[in-house]
């Protein structure tokens, strides 16, 4: 069955440093979502893109981050100025339409990032 | 504001020992419930999509159902295999293509 990849599993990273989240959406697949869940909290919406362009972001989403799909199967999140707030689990998913068409998002099995 | 919450928190039952899990909402409108399993580690594997009141989805031993207010899911004869955090997930008229997560049953089921 197809799934959606993300790597790495675990990302250390030192605060202020850059890291970029990578993940396979399903390939039939138009829309890419990124969620994050803090540990023992809530999974929370970032952002949702799709015809390569952000059409969705949560107020967490704010200029210290980006998206961008670098190709026909990649799906990146960037997180600049790393701060330790940011230590969670980031998890991709993609679905074959949005919302209108009621379609579930399947999700990878997320990165954990930690920052020191 | 839209709050989408779960109950119980955590839930021990003896293998066998059927039980329901309550996702009740107060959103200005819903367009879609979803359920999902969490294992330790893992992302969220979708389980059921539920649209109207009324409907009712089922796989092996989990049963969902959707009322105006409420979702239950409900777990027969379950086995040590069903542990697992069950989380629901709304998507709301307006809210574009984000889905709000309640917090989660943590279910373990014991020999």
């Amino acid at each position: 069955e197809p799934e959606v990849t993300q790597t790495p599993s675990h990302q250390v990273t030192q605060m202020g440093q850059e890291v970029i989240l990578r993940c396979v959406p399903i390939s039939n697949h138009l829309y890419f979502y990124w969620y994050r869940q803090i540990l023992g909290q809530k999974v929370e919406f970032l952002v949702s893109f799709y015809n390569n362009e952000i059409s969705e972001k949560s107020e967490i989403f704010d200029d210290q981050f980006s998206v961008e799909r670098p190709d026909g199967s990649n799906f990146t999140l960037k997180i600049r100025s790393t701060k330790l707030e940011d230590s969670a689990m980031y998890f991709c998913a993609s679905s074959e339409q949005g919302a209108s068409g009621n379609q579930p998002q399947h999700f990878g099995d997320g990165t954990r990032l930690s920052i020191l | 504001e839209d709050q989408v919450t779960q109950s119980p928190e955590a839930l021990r039952l003896q293998e066998g020992e059927s039980s329901s899990l309550n996702c009740s909402y107060t959103v200005s409108g819903l367009r879609g419930l979803f359920w999902y399993r969490q294992d330790p580690g893992k992302g969220p594997e979708f389980l059921f999509t539920l649209y109207s009141a009324g409907e009712e989805k089922e796989k092996e031993r989990l049963k969902a159902t959707l009322t105006k207010k409420e979702s239950f899911l409900h777990i027969t004869a379950p086995k040590p295999e069903d542990s697992a955090t069950y989380l629901c997930a709304v998507f709301l008229t307006g809210g574009g293509n984000k889905l709000t997560f309640g917090t989660g049953t943590q279910l373990k089921v014991e020999l």
